[in-house]
């Protein structure tokens, strides 16, 4: 079965700092792969998606994530974090043809953004 | 937008009471999903659903039932509560289509069973 590892619970970079969050899924075959966030106290938020084409994906906020066949990983990244983006972060994978399997999740990294 | 809407946002009830959890979206999306949320597990998926009035237990759907009468509207439903299903419950839907669809999630539910 499909699984998606997330190295690190909680993650802590000071304001301005390089994001780093690191996501590796488990299948040969690569999925479709996805971000969320969840600020506190609200539902989850996609952040943004790979399916195909460019290995480097743009989302909102200043994100983006690369997409590494060799490595199975599907890191975020932000060259420079705010305040405002003390969240939880969650990735998160569907096999290719699958149809419209539920979203199989990690089990989510905290970052906090010290000032 | 998709705007998915949870009935309630927090929630406090007693056990042994059946609880019903409701949950709406706007885009006449094909499929929903419930998932609970707890710290340090992530998101656990209960019940899912395709289409109206067919359901498909997800990881843990133990204590739970659903309903979907119509397809704006998935129901979850705590038969008899208990202490250990205090958490947060949230909803999903998506479109059917390619694989490459994302899920569109509600504010949540924080449920407290006293």
């Amino acid at each position: 079965a499909q699984s998606v590892t997330q190295l690190g619970s909680h993650v802590s970079v000071s304001e301005g700092a390089l994001v780093l969050l690191r996501c590796n899924y488990s299948s040969s075959v690569p999925p479709y792969l996805f971000w969320y966030v969840q600020y506190p106290n609200q539902g989850l938020q996609l952040l943004l998606k790979y399916t195909t084409g460019a290995t480097l994906v743009k989302g909102i906020n200043g994100f983006e994530a690369e997409f590494k066949k060799s490595e199975t990983s599907f890191h975020l990244t932000k060259p420079s974090a705010h305040m405002s983006d003390a969240a939880e972060y969650f990735c998160a994978v569907r096999p290719l043809n699958s149809g419209n399997t539920p979203l199989v999740f990690g089990k989510g990294t905290r970052l906090s953004v010290i000032a | 937008d998709v705007k998915v809407t949870q009935s309630s946002r927090y929630l406090v009830k007693r056990t042994g009471e059946k609880v019903f959890l409701e949950c709406v979206q706007d885009m006449d999306h094909e499929n929903m999903f419930w998932y609970r949320q707890d710290p340090g597990l992530g998101l656990r998926l209960i019940y899912f659903s395709y289409d109206v009035k067919m359901k498909e237990k997800g990881d843990i759907p133990e204590g739970y039932s659903v309903s979907r009468e119509k397809k704006e509207r998935f129901s979850l439903i705590l038969e008899s509560a208990s202490t250990n299903q205090t958490s947060m419950y949230l909803c999903a839907s998506s479109s059917t289509g390619y694989s490459n669809q994302p899920q569109h999630f509600g504010d949540g539910t924080r449920l407290s069973i006293l």
